[in-house]
């Protein structure tokens, strides 16, 4: 497998703008995570998904975010309007379960910078 | 709620040094601890997963050991080589849910 496939790697965009970020999870894995990474809050978990179902949206930070999982091979993370505040590298995770053996596969991450 | 707090921050040490990375949290009733490693520009990679019911677990030369009643972990790296550089991250989940809670990292170099 080539393991979580994430797409752009790099963005820059200008403030205001509408930003897609693209995710391909490990067939089989039934959980999806996303994560934002900056220096001063280190990694955080945005949303998780089981079976392209939103379980836990707590830690979208504002209502400019929103995640979608159409179908089991496939996941957006959208932010609109952007701000230059949510510039850092955004990565997606799966797992094949929650048992206390599964671990989470992480993509390369995509790097945002909003101007 | 659970902390993960991970010290030092940064750690530089000669080729061949064994070493240990810290990881300490607040809350003892978890599921499980797992450490990544993460390199300059990537995603993280999972190095090691200990269970609750584990004391310690081992992959060529890293051996993670956890301490529930005390809330610590520790990761030993055995005679380190300059490929070893990276961020090394300790990270567990929420209750039994999906939600890893990631310390901040240990950044180390070593030195050839």
């Amino acid at each position: 497998d080539a393991g979580v496939i994430q797409s752009p790697r790099h963005e820059v965009t200008e403030m205001g703008q509408e930003v897609t970020l693209r995710c391909k999870p490990i067939s089989g894995h039934d959980y999806l995570f996303w994560y934002r990474q900056t220096m001063m809050r280190g990694l955080e978990l945005l949303i998780y998904f089981n079976n392209n179902v939103p379980i836990d949206d707590s830690g979208m930070p504002e209502d400019r975010f929103s995640a979608k999982m159409p179908n089991a091979s496939f996941s957006t993370l959208k932010i609109q309007p952007s701000e230059p505040r949510d510039s850092a590298v955004y990565f997606c995770a799966s797992s094949p379960g929650q048992t206390s053996t599964d671990t989470q596969y992480f993509g390369p991450g995509t790097r945002l910078t909003v101007l | 709620k659970q902390e993960v707090t991970q010290i030092p921050a940064a750690l530089s040490v000669p080729e061949g040094e064994n070493l240990v990375l810290n990881c300490s949290f607040t809350d003892s009733a978890i599921y499980n601890l797992q450490w990544f490693r993460q390199d300059p520009g990537k995603g993280l990679t999972s190095l090691l997963l200990i269970q609750s019911s584990q004391r310690e677990q081992t992959s060529g030369r890293l051996n993670a050991s956890l301490d529930k009643s005390s809330g610590r972990s520790t990761l030993y790296i055995a005679a380190s080589q300059p490929g070893d550089s990276a961020t090394y991250l300790c990270a567990l989940p929420l209750s039994n849910t999906g939600k890893l809670i990631f310390g901040q990292g240990t950044t180390l170099q070593v030195k050839p």
